[in-house]
């Protein structure tokens, strides 16, 4: 069964710094990942998504991660944090099968202090 | 244009009634869903449909029973409301497939008192 583990529940950095949200996924399978980002009180928003093709996957607003299958990692990573980016960040797995299931992380919150 | 969107956006009601939450897509997807979000944030899928077909029902109480009258529209109707029930509920939507990503709503906070 495929599941996601979000190493920290809990992440603060200042503005300007860089941002780092660890993933850890299991699939028995490639598998296609995501990270969607959620503002106080908001809707869910995709950030980027890897499905098998570049390892290192651009999203908005600056955001990137990296498919690194021997680690089973999907690390999200931003060079300078701004205090726009605080908000709640969700790793997703999809599941196989034809249709279509996420399974969520637990979430890291992001705070971003001036 | 709302791609996804549920109404209402927030719902306070007393235990033991009945409910409902809509839910209506204009990005012409074939699949919907319905996700809760638990007080501590976390995220599980509940159902989802396919072209009106329910294919997936996850040990959900039979208090919540969904509707898709047609393949933009997918509401939830809530039974015999508890206070365990109170959490957000985001109706999404995707293309048929795998590994497609979902365009979520932006939730509806149910409160049960």
């Amino acid at each position: 069964a495929q599941s996601v583990t979000q190493l920290d529940s809990h992440v603060s950095v200042s503005e300007g710094t860089p941002v780092l949200l660890r993933c850890n996924y299991s699939s028995s399978y490639s598998p296609s990942l995501f990270w969607y980002v959620q503002h106080p009180n908001k809707g869910l928003q995709l950030l980027l998504k890897y499905t098998s093709a570049a390892t290192l996957v651009k999203g908005i607003n600056g955001f990137e991660a990296e498919f690194k299958k021997s680690e089973t990692s999907f690390h999200l990573t931003k060079p300078s944090a701004h205090m726009s980016d605080a908000a709640e960040y969700f790793c997703v797995v999809s599941t196989s099968g034809g249709y279509n299931k996420l399974i969520f992380g637990a979430g890291t919150r992001l705070a971003v202090h001036p | 244009d709302t791609a996804v969107s549920q109404t209402p956006k927030y719902l306070v009601t007393q235990m033991g009634n009945d409910k409902s939450i809509k839910c209506e897509q204009n990005l012409g997807h074939d699949t919907m869903y319905w996700y809760k979000q638990d007080s501590k944030k976390f995220l599980k899928i509940m159902f989802s449909y396919n072209n009106k077909e329910l294919i997936i029902n996850e040990t959900v109480p039979n208090r919540f029973s969904p509707k898709s009258p047609d393949k933009a529209h997918l509401n939830l109707h809530i039974n015999s409301l508890e206070l365990g029930d109170s959490a957000v509920y985001f109706c999404a939507s995707s293309q048929v497939g795998s590994h497609t990503e979902a365009f979520f709503g932006q939730g509806t906070r149910l409160t049960v008192v």
